[in-house]
């Protein structure tokens, strides 16, 4: 079965500094990846997703992330961190195949931001 | 551009009541999914649809059921309320000839359960 971890459950960075939230995921074959952010009592919105190709994948907002087939591993990054991107963060691997997109989702990093 | 509608956005019930939430997706998107996610909690698959026909079923209690229609709308019935049904309710549409497992989120249903 598929999985994904995120072993980061609340990350606190100032404005302006880099970031990167961890993702580990476990699937048997080649994962369709995805990164979504949520704020308070909204929906999720996709930054970005992976689904083959270059490795390095550029999404909305700033943030990119890294698919390491060898680690398993699927990090978000941002060079420099604004306030307003203080929110929880959900990595994300879909199944594929027939099924059409069923998500398992990791159980989210919180970041928050100070001035 | 368009995208998710789900109603209500807030519902408050009774345990044992009975509840019906609705999702409709973006135009031209022939499958739905439903997530819940509880207080704190990750997102969970529910059940999803395409054509009408159910796709997948995740962790849905047999007290929910749903259905998609024929204009590609779907909505999730609960019955029998309980208050650990509490929760944020995510109706998600995607397009089977696009990108696999693009979707499109809406912006939820918090149903509060008393």
């Amino acid at each position: 079965a598929q999985s994904v971890t995120q072993p980061d459950i609340h990350i606190t960075v100032s404005e302006g500094a880099s970031l990167e939230l961890r993702c580990n995921y476990s699937y048997g074959a080649t994962p369709y990846l995805f990164w979504y952010v949520q704020s308070p009592g909204q929906g999720l919105q996709l930054l970005l997703k992976y689904f083959s190709g270059d490795t390095l994948v550029q999404g909305i907002k700033g943030f990119e992330a890294e698919f390491k087939r060898s680690q398993s591993s699927f990090n978000l990054r941002k060079p420099s961190v604004h306030w307003s991107d203080a929110a929880e963060y959900f990595c994300a691997v879909g199944s594929g195949g027939t099924s059409y997109g069923k998500l398992t989702f990791g159980q989210g990093t919180i970041l928050t931001v100070h001035p | 551009a368009a995208g998710v509608i789900q109603s209500p956005r807030h519902l408050i019930k009774e345990k044992r009541e009975t509840a019906t939430l609705k999702c409709y997706p973006i135009p031209r998107h022939d499958t739905v999914y439903w997530y819940q996610q509880g207080p704190g909690q990750d997102p969970q698959f529910l059940i999803s649809f395409y054509e009408k026909m159910q796709s997948d079923k995740g962790s849905i209690p047999d007290r929910f059921s749903a259905q998609q229609f024929s204009d590609y709308h779907s909505e999730l019935n609960m019955s029998s309320l309980e208050l650990g049904d509490s929760a944020l309710y995510f109706c998600a549409s995607g397009n089977s000839g696009g990108p696999l497992n693009e979707q499109f989120f809406g912006p939820g249903t918090r149903l509060t359960v008393l």
